[in-house]
């Protein structure tokens, strides 16, 4: 079983909703990340949060709002979606932010967007 | 930035078969390497990784990967597959704290 809880698993948006998607380790991890996977692809890196603070924002839309409300949690803030951003949403854990340990994974949240 | 490069994105084999699925990486630093597996409906799990040392890595379910400095690469290998190993397989390199995937191998095994 995966020790990082994403939830909810699927989630239907229209394009004026208002969601968001939460994710949980404890693990101790001080680092946590979102990912995007489309089908068929790679996931892609969204953004990078160490010891609670954003430290990589990989130029992602301001409708993706993300926040770390302690070492434990991630949320990841919808608002305005298209469409296209109907995809995969992972993320994952790691001990410390430059180390180099593996990710640890969620089972990801999958978002369609009408 | 780092990037990497698999090959032979759509693999079909028979049970027993061996397995090479090949990786490319390009980045200027020191290297962590890492094949993860994505099984149907399954999140992301860690098969093997490199940080140092022997170069013949040896991960879980009889996968073992290969680092070549000179070649750039990091190949993962399996003598004998089993219809359990249908997946998708993805090889990754970090660094600068980014953890960058290749497009990922889906391998097909038939039974």
């Amino acid at each position: 079983d995966t020790e990082v809880t994403q939830t909810p698993k699927h989630l239907v948006m229209g394009m004026t909703n208002k969601k968001s998607l939460k994710c949980e380790q404890h693990m101790g991890h001080r680092a946590m990340y979102w990912y995007k996977q489309k089908a068929k692809k790679p996931p892609e890196l969204m953004f990078v949060y160490s010891y609670e603070k954003l430290s990589i924002n990989e130029s992602v839309p301001s409708r993706f709002s993300p926040e770390c409300p302690n070492s434990s949690l991630l949320n990841l803030h919808l608002h305005a979606l298209q469409p296209e951003d109907s995809a995969l949403y992972l993320c994952a854990s790691s001990q410390e932010p430059l180390d180099t340990g593996e990710l640890f994974f969620g089972e990801g949240s999958r978002l369609t967007v009408l | 930035a780092q990037s990497v490069s698999q090959h032979n994105h759509h693999v079909i084999l028979s049970e027993a078969a061996s397995l090479e699925l090949g990786c490319n990486y390009s980045y200027g630093g020191t290297v962590n390497l890492f094949w993860y597996v994505q099984y149907p409906g399954q999140h992301l799990q860690l098969l093997l990784k490199y940080f140092s040392g022997d170069p013949l890595v040896k991960g879980i379910k009889g996968f073992e990967a290969e680092f070549i400095k000179s070649k750039f690469s990091f190949n993962l290998r399996k003598p004998s597959v089993q219809w359990s190993d249908t997946a998708e397989y993805f090889c990754a390199v970090r660094g600068n704290n980014r953890l960058a995937f290749g497009k990922g191998n889906q391998v097909v095994v038939i039974p």
